[in-house]
């Protein structure tokens, strides 16, 4: 079973910084990698899949990149409404969906 | 509008069942991939079920042989029955619909209901 690392666990930035998040698998999946925002009391979001492609409707300051075992969630410019926990997600064979653990994005 | 929205949580007591139930507008549940997620409190999220287009149904190793998930096209309604509960299966229960727009082979969850409280507890 492919395991799924996210690091930092929580990371604290200002508005207006660039924030970078990693996600690491332990064997290659590829470029079969997706990253999800969760704010609190709500489902999470789609943001980026196949390591890259921007889900419909986000904004262009996330964007992703990576592929085989190391993947990063770039988000150009922080907003006050990107504080969220961040989720990567990959798809396999078995089983077919895995989530990271999590980074925490807080303000400074 | 397109929405999926959960029903069915609430309190069972270990070893109890419940069925969980995700209603969907907007689109149809026959020709999408549909799936449950579960959080559990201040937790990360849990891949639980998956179910296909073609009928075929994939479970999390943790809950094959207790939970089933089917779907009634009729209703529209994608479903999560839920036996020999656990303690450890408390969580809040997301149902999700497959981005079609990705690859092939992909398999992220673009439309979420807002979830429902599993709380298994005696």
């Amino acid at each position: 079973e492919i395991v799924l690392t996210q690091s930092p666990a929580t990371l604290s930035l200002s508005p207006g910084e660039r924030a970078t998040l990693s996600c690491r698998a332990s064997q290659s999946v590829s470029s079969y990698l997706a990253w999800y925002q969760q704010k609190p009391g709500q489902a999470p979001r789609l943001l980026i899949y196949d390591a890259s492609n921007r889900a419909t409707g986000i904004p262009a300051r996330f964007s992703g990149s990576g592929s085989g075992t190391d993947f990063t969630l770039t988000i150009g410019s922080l907003e006050p409404e990107d504080f969220a926990i961040y989720y990567c997600q990959h798809r396999t064979n078995w089983p077919p969906i895995t989530f990271g653990q999590g980074t925490r994005l807080e303000i400074k | 509008e397109v929405q999926l929205v959960e029903s069915g949580g609430g309190l069972i007591q270990p070893g109890g069942s419940l069925r969980l139930s995700c209603a969907a507008s907007g689109f149809t549940v026959s020709s999408n991939y549909l799936g449950w997620v579960r959080q559990t409190p201040g937790q990360g999220l849990e891949w639980v079920s998956v179910i296909y287009s073609d009928d075929s149904t994939y479970d999390a190793d943790f809950v094959k042989g207790r939970f089933t998930i089917s779907r009634d096209n009729s209703k529209n309604t994608l479903y999560l029955q839920m036996n020999s509960l656990r303690a450890e299966d408390t969580a809040v229960y997301y149902c999700a619909r497959r981005a079609a727009y990705t690859s092939n082979w992909g398999l992220y969850f673009d439309l979420w209901g807002r979830g429902t409280l599993v709380t298994v507890s005696s």
